[in-house]
């Protein structure tokens, strides 16, 4: 198994311009996560989906978006970048979330920087 | 969401075990004590987690308080690759699966 997967590794953007971190898991999982590391900081979630097709926002969803169409994938969209969007973002799957035993396994990240 | 709080760092020889404290006073009798830790320039990962018990894994052992008010991760020999930074986080209370972060204890590993 892949585990989980995160593209791309490194990102630059101008202030205003939109893209989309891609997060992938090969292990069947139900529970995705996205979490935003600010330097010096631990995570903080961002958007959390416990099936395809189910979403919800975590502690700090503004600004971002997410879907779930399909088991594997759970892309998050920035919507118009901004300096604060500047970042190391991490995406977590696990077996089924939501059942305090479960571990939850991390992707590498994908370290953004918003000029 | 029940709170921890833990040292900013910790220092440790390599080969010596170390004791990471975690203190956790408002507890609720349902969350699990889960242990993450992460490597420079990577994701975090799973160490161990416990309810009640002492648990043993091959990583690490988690103690547990009897009041379960307070935990220690224990690595029994600490090695070069061990200098991370250690989470303690209680699963969320509402059952999303939700991982609540504090700023963890940074352990720096002496050879």
């Amino acid at each position: 198994n892949a585990g989980v997967t995160q593209t791309p590794k490194f990102q630059v953007l101008k202030t205003g311009q939109s893209m989309t971190l891609q997060c992938a898991q090969d292990m069947n999982h139900e529970y995705m996560s996205w979490y935003r590391q600010d330097p010096g900081m631990g995570l903080r979630l961002i958007h959390y989906s416990v099936g395809a097709g189910i979403t919800d926002q975590g502690e700090v969803p503004n600004g971002y978006n997410v879907s779930r169409s399909t088991t594997e994938d759970f892309p998050l969209r920035l919507l118009s970048a901004a300096p604060s969007q500047t970042s190391v973002y991490f995406c977590a799957s696990s077996y089924r979330g939501g059942r305090s035993t479960d571990t939850q396994y991390f992707g590498p990240g994908t370290r953004l920087t918003v000029l | 969401d029940a709170k921890t709080t833990q040292p900013n760092s910790m220092e440790s020889n390599e080969e010596e075990p170390v004791h990471l404290p975690c203190n956790h006073s408002t507890i609720s009798g349902t969350d699990y004590i889960h242990w993450y830790r992460q490597l420079p320039s990577q994701g975090p990962e799973y160490v161990i987690h416990g309810l009640t018990s002492n648990v043993n894994n091959r990583m690490a052992s988690l103690a547990i308080a009897e009041d379960r008010k307070s935990s220690t991760l224990i690595l029994h020999r600490a090695t070069l690759r061990d200098a991370a930074v250690y989470y303690c986080i209680l699963d969320g209370s509402s059952n999303t699966g939700k991982l609540i972060f504090g700023q963890g204890t940074t352990l720096q590993v002496k050879p």
